[in-house]
């Protein structure tokens, strides 16, 4: 049972437009997300997180939405540039619980296109 | 910081063979994750060590698989006997722990093949 779920593999953006990555989530007992970036024969690195307390949080051209009514979030990378390239992995943890333990969902490859 | 390092980077073994995975988690964190990689699966966490003490290996697929952390600065992954459906790319992660956010620093993983 899939707990957190990335439904898109793939996405193909053109440089300089918005790319844009789902994530759906099924526990509701998920208070903390985090976005995970993976480029090919490197292990994933850290790229932006937010707590369930807010609905948004940006970091340059990075910014996360998170809807808990549809238990939704959502990556905005804006504009989106060739070095963007990479798969894009969604993980969730419940801070009350075992706060250590990240869910992660499959990722999406995003390809951005000179 | 040189960062979560894990060796080797590759490893091709033959089905009945024992596979050691090493890593070396960043100085000065306290908590050490080993995840595997598949296709179907995605990334799964296999065992979760706190101060060098195992705390949470339910996500360890069964008894041939063991893991170790005998000092802050070093774990192993063992698989005995190794069988192709381990065929996966095996991360070692590391983090100081915090009140709530849980930033893992992953190493370059692993990329294993059962033959």
């Amino acid at each position: 049972d899939q707990q957190v779920k990335q439904n898109s593999p793939s996405l193909s953006v053109q440089e300089g437009r918005i790319s844009i990555l789902n994530c759906d989530y099924t526990n509701s007992m998920f208070d903390y997300f985090l976005w995970y970036k993976k480029y090919p024969a490197e292990g994933p690195t850290f790229l932006i997180s937010i707590s369930s307390i807010k609905d948004k949080n940006e970091d340059g051209r990075f910014t996360v939405f998170l809807n808990k009514s549809a238990k939704h979030l959502s990556l905005h990378i804006v504009p989106s540039q060739p070095g963007d390239s990479a798969v894009y992995f969604c993980a969730a943890s419940n801070s009350g619980g075992s706060n250590y333990k990240l869910t992660f969902g499959k990722g999406t490859l995003l390809t951005v296109n000179p | 910081d040189a960062g979560v390092i894990q060796s080797p980077r590759h490893e091709v073994t033959e089905m009945g063979q024992e596979v050691t995975l090493r890593c070396k988690p960043i100085s000065g964190h306290n908590s050490l994750f080993w995840y595997r990689q598949t296709m179907m699966r995605g990334l799964e966490l296999l065992i979760y060590f706190n101060n060098n003490v195992p705390i949470d290996d339910s996500g360890m697929p069964e008894d041939r698989f063991s893991a170790k952390m005998p000092n802050a600065s070093f774990s192993t992954l063992k698989i005995q006997p190794s069988e192709p459906r381990d065929s996966a790319v095996y991360f070692c992660a590391s983090s100081l722990r915090t009140a709530l956010k849980e930033t893992q620093y992953f190493g370059p993983g692993t990329r294993l093949l059962v033959l």
